[in-house]
């Protein structure tokens, strides 16, 4: 059973990066069938779709978030991360890792998420 | 990208059907047949419904389906049971740089 478990602080400063890490469990990372997300939803709000990596390094993310998005990925330790840089109070969230199947156009398994809040 | 428009809250009584609406643009819904739906009840992760408009992952009650008319997608859910009572979200892929974008989540309470 594939499980994805979100880890890293629940506060941040702002103007300082947001650091995140998605560890996978049940399967390996170097599958070349997925690809791995992140995905945001800030208190009261819809969800957005932040980036991804596939596990040959290859990401892509939101351009609404510009260059301050930064995801990597670790195949030794079977984790991908997320830095988001220059965080303000908008970058509040609940931060939620998922993949991404390729073969069908979905988000098929998710971590339960971890919530990050920006402030002084 | 503006987020998928959905009703904040549907409800019904057990066995009744419900029909949960996912509104986009011709950008996203109506552009493709990407559209998915996931359940999150309480404390529970995000569990796909549908993908690809009206396809049931293995182990999804058939008592789920979906469709799509023009820029607008649907979940339904028939013979309603207390377990469904949770919050839905659709996704569609989009052919803008975003790639992706959800719905603002409709909140199903079985009476």
């Amino acid at each position: 059973q594939v499980q994805l478990q979100e880890s890293g602080p629940g506060l941040v400063k702002p103007s300082q990066t947001l650091s995140l890490t998605c560890t996978v469990s049940g399967d390996s990372i170097n599958n070349d069938d997925y690809y791995w997300n992140w995905i945001r939803q800030p208190p009261g709000k819809g969800l957005e779709w932040i980036g991804y990596i596939y596990y040959s390094g290859n990401t892509y993310h939101n351009p609404s978030l510009k260059s301050r998005v930064t995801i990597s990925v670790d195949t030794s330790k079977n984790q991908f991360s997320l830095k988001l840089s220059s965080v303000t109070a908008a970058d509040t969230a609940v931060y939620y890792c998922a993949r991404y199947p390729g073969g069908i156009d979905a988000f098929d398994i998710w971590g339960l998420g971890t919530m990050v809040t920006v402030s002084s | 990208q503006s987020a998928l428009t959905q009703p904040a809250s549907v409800s019904g009584s057990p066995g009744q059907s419900i029909t949960i609406s996912c509104s986009g643009t011709s950008s996203d819904v109506g552009d493709n047949d990407y559209v998915s739906w996931y359940q999150q009840r309480p404390g529970e992760i995000f569990k796909l419904m549908i993908y690809d408009v009206s396809n049931r992952p293995s182990g999804v009650s058939n008592r789920f389906s979906g469709s799509k008319s023009g820029n607008t997608a649907s979940l339904t859910i028939s013979g309603l049971q207390a377990e469904d009572e949770a919050d839905y979200y659709c996704s569609s892929y989009t052919s803008s740089p975003t790639r992706w974008v959800f719905g603002t989540g409709t909140k199903v309470t079985v009476l």
